[in-house]
């Protein structure tokens, strides 16, 4: 199985708050990653959280992480139209980073 | 800065052909990675560089091959294109090992 797990879909209203959901495995990772794939594209680095923060906010996105419990979720505030696409949680593993399988987040009117 | 670059953008191929994928950076990271992404499986290290002259093995390095003789450069070679090869390629940098990753926009390859 995966090192990291997401669920796979997520349908939000448009102007609605959309959470996304991680586990992940190695307690040591040093940082942990949100990546954003929008269509035919490649990865983007949307924000990152270092492993001894609780919380990290940036503009419309709020990274909370319970290392207690390995979980990292993504919290999307006041969710548009452009933020239809992939999400990726990675965790950091010496030289490498692990990914999750990535959310697809649908963004209804 | 171009960043990380990728050719071809698209590519098909007949079962047992070879190819190399292109990957160049000019970010002079010293870190560079090739995945695999197949749907809704997110994405597999294939193999990856910690500086040139080194390289080493990732998640799914079977039926793939690198080379790292410069910075700039990773090469990623399939000697005898298979169907399980079907896959989108993406090749990826960073500074630090366990730093961001800057992504190149990907190379789609089909195997028939």
């Amino acid at each position: 199985g995966e090192d990291v797990e997401q669920s796979l879909f997520l349908s939000v209203r448009e102007g609605d708050s959309s959470v996304i959901n991680c586990t992940y495995t190695d307690s040591s990772s040093t940082y942990l990653y949100w990546y954003k794939q929008e269509p035919g594209a490649g990865l983007q680095l949307l924000t990152y959280i270092f492993s001894n923060m609780d919380m990290k906010q940036d503009q419309r996105l709020t990274v909370l992480l319970n290392k207690k419990d390995k979980h990292l979720s993504l919290r999307i505030a006041d969710t548009q139209t452009g933020d239809s696409a992939i999400y990726f949680c990675a965790e950091s593993m010496a030289y490498k980073l692990s990914f999750g399988a990535g959310t697809t987040v649908t963004v209804r009117a | 800065n171009a960043g990380v670059t990728q050719t071809p953008k698209f590519r098909i191929l007949k079962i047992g052909q070879s190819m190399t994928l292109q990957c160049a950076q000019d970010m002079n990271h010293n870190y560079m990675y090739w995945y695999r992404q197949d749907p809704g499986m997110g994405l597999k290290l294939i193999y990856y560089s910690v500086g040139a002259g080194i390289t080493d093995k990732g998640e799914v390095p079977n039926g793939y091959n690198v080379s790292r003789s410069t910075t700039e450069d990773f090469p990623l070679r399939l000697e005898l294109a298979a169907p399980s090869q079907t896959s989108v390629y993406f090749c990826a940098s960073s500074y630090e090992g366990e730093g961001e990753q800057f992504f190149g926009p990907g190379t789609r390859l089909t195997v028939l």
